[in-house]
């Protein structure tokens, strides 16, 4: 299996854009996860999905961030409008158990800058 | 607050010399796992310790859980150069279906 992808690997915008987020989760997993990763924060769950429906979403810190995942292979995080305090490493991981707390596979992150 | 805390938060030491690293908790909780995450990378999982486990091994890897003293430490044995990376607990809490990540330790193994 390829693992968890995500796209892009780098993203850097202008304040005010808007930025989209994918993740393709591992074949079969039933769970996924967004995290944002800072110096100052550590890494800090944004929202994750149980076979496709958002369970908590009270990581997400503003109503700029949404995330959607329309089927079980696609999961997408957009932010709109983008600040200079979004700049984060943003990953995306998968589990294969949605019932407990089970192993997650994270993606390489989405490394996010912007001006 | 963070329900998982490691300690140090830095640790520097000498190729071949033992690593251990301390992850302390706050609540009741299901498992304790820990990962590594390379420079630029994703985390990677190590190992997973439920509750009523003391000790786990894996490989190079030995991980206690005291649910007593609501802490656990991961012990890596013969650190190799591949071993520099950042090391961060997880724990859950009991009831809960989510994860929470310490701040990690910054391990630097020196050749």
């Amino acid at each position: 299996d390829a693992g968890v992808i995500q796209s892009p690997r780098h993203e850097v915008t202008e304040m005010g854009q808007e930025v989209t987020l994918r993740c393709k989760p591992i074949s079969g997993h039933n769970s996924l996860f967004w995290y944002r990763q800072t110096m100052m924060r550590g890494l800090e769950l944004l929202i994750y999905f149980n076979n496709n429906v958002p369970i908590d979403d009270s990581g997400m810190p503003e109503d700029r961030f949404s995330a959607k995942m329309p089927n079980a292979s696609f999961s997408t995080l957009k932010i709109q409008p983008s600040e200079p305090r979004d700049s984060a490493v943003y990953f995306c991981a998968s589990s294969l158990n949605p019932l407990s707390t089970d192993t997650q596979y994270f993606g390489p992150g989405t490394r996010l800058t912007v001006l | 607050s963070q329900q998982g805390e490691e300690d140090p938060q830095a640790l520097s030491i000498q190729e071949g010399e033992n690593a251990t690293m301390n992850c302390s908790y706050k609540t009741s909780i299901n498992n304790l796992q820990w990962y590594r995450q390379n420079s630029g990378r994703g985390l990677v999982h190590l190992i997973l310790i439920r509750s009523n486990e003391r000790e786990k091994h894996s490989g190079r890897l030995r991980v206690t859980l005291d649910t007593s003293k609501k802490s656990s430490s991961l012990l890596i044995t013969a650190s190799r150069a591949a071993d520099t990376a950042s090391y961060f607990c997880a724990t859950d809490k009991t009831g809960a279906q989510k994860l929470v990540f310490g701040q990690g330790t910054r391990l630097t193994i020196n050749p």
